[in-house]
């Protein structure tokens, strides 16, 4: 799926520092999504947001800050990265509804060291 | 919160055998859709079924929705290699504290040998 693309796709960094993954759609797609990929556990979500300026916690938001100031852009920030938080970070995007089928972008696989 | 469980967590066949994974909620659900990620891939939307006892196919693959709308199913019959991947189910809470957001299963990983 062109439509949403992730930056980095890989990165590993240290344990306190602060971390940015970025996610952006072309498809001017309203509701925008966050998940953590590990094994054993499916995805579970982070964040979303149904429209600009407004954002939700979703299942395990603690260590974690979303913006979305514009409607193509939903960048999630690990303000002091800890090595649980060691995982592959999906960003997904859903037309109609939270609840409606997304796509997913391709994952940044994070490693805290 | 609402929990959506997936069995079974692995599974291994020989090419031309079927497979199926299910899905259970501990909530009526509002809908239901399947994913599948191929490895080393994202995961991409398959189908989603709404109506109890809903079932619909694409080409070798069978999704049911139970009656009461808290288990479904994916069939796949004949497997071929291209098969290989994790298959996901997700859903949406009819009501309560998690009503809109898909909650994802576990995943079950189907390995096929040529």
């Amino acid at each position: 799926d062109a439509g949403i693309t992730q930056s980095p796709r890989y990165k590993i960094t240290e344990t306190g520092r602060q971390v940015t993954l970025m996610c952006h759609q072309t498809w001017s797609h309203s509701y925008m999504f966050w998940y953590r990929q590990d094994l054993g556990h499916g995805l579970r979500l982070i964040y979303y947001s149904a429209a600009a300026d407004i954002t939700d916690k979703g299942e395990v938001p603690d260590g974690y800050v979303v913006s979305r100031s514009k409607t193509e852009n939903f960048p999630l920030t690990l303000e002091s990265a800890t090595r649980s938080q060691t995982s592959v970070y999906f960003c997904a995007s859903s037309e109609l509804d939270s609840d409606q089928p997304q796509h997913f972008g391709d994952g940044t696989r994070l490693s805290i060291l | 919160g609402q929990q959506v469980m997936q069995i079974p967590q692995y599974q291994h066949v020989q090419e031309g055998e079927d497979f199926t994974t299910y899905c259970n909620s501990s909530t009526t659900l509002s809908n239901i859709q399947w994913y599948k990620q191929r490895p080393g891939g994202h995961p991409v939307f398959l189908i989603q079924l709404v109506k109890s006892g809903e079932v619909k196919k694409q080409k070798r693959l069978t999704f049911q929705f139970g009656e009461a709308k808290k288990n479904s199913s994916l069939h796949i019959t004949a497997t071929q290699t291209t098969d290989v991947g994790t298959y996901f189910c997700a859903g949406s809470n009819a009501g309560g504290t998690s009503y809109g957001k898909l909650t994802f299963g576990q995943g079950t990983i189907l390995t096929v040998h040529p």
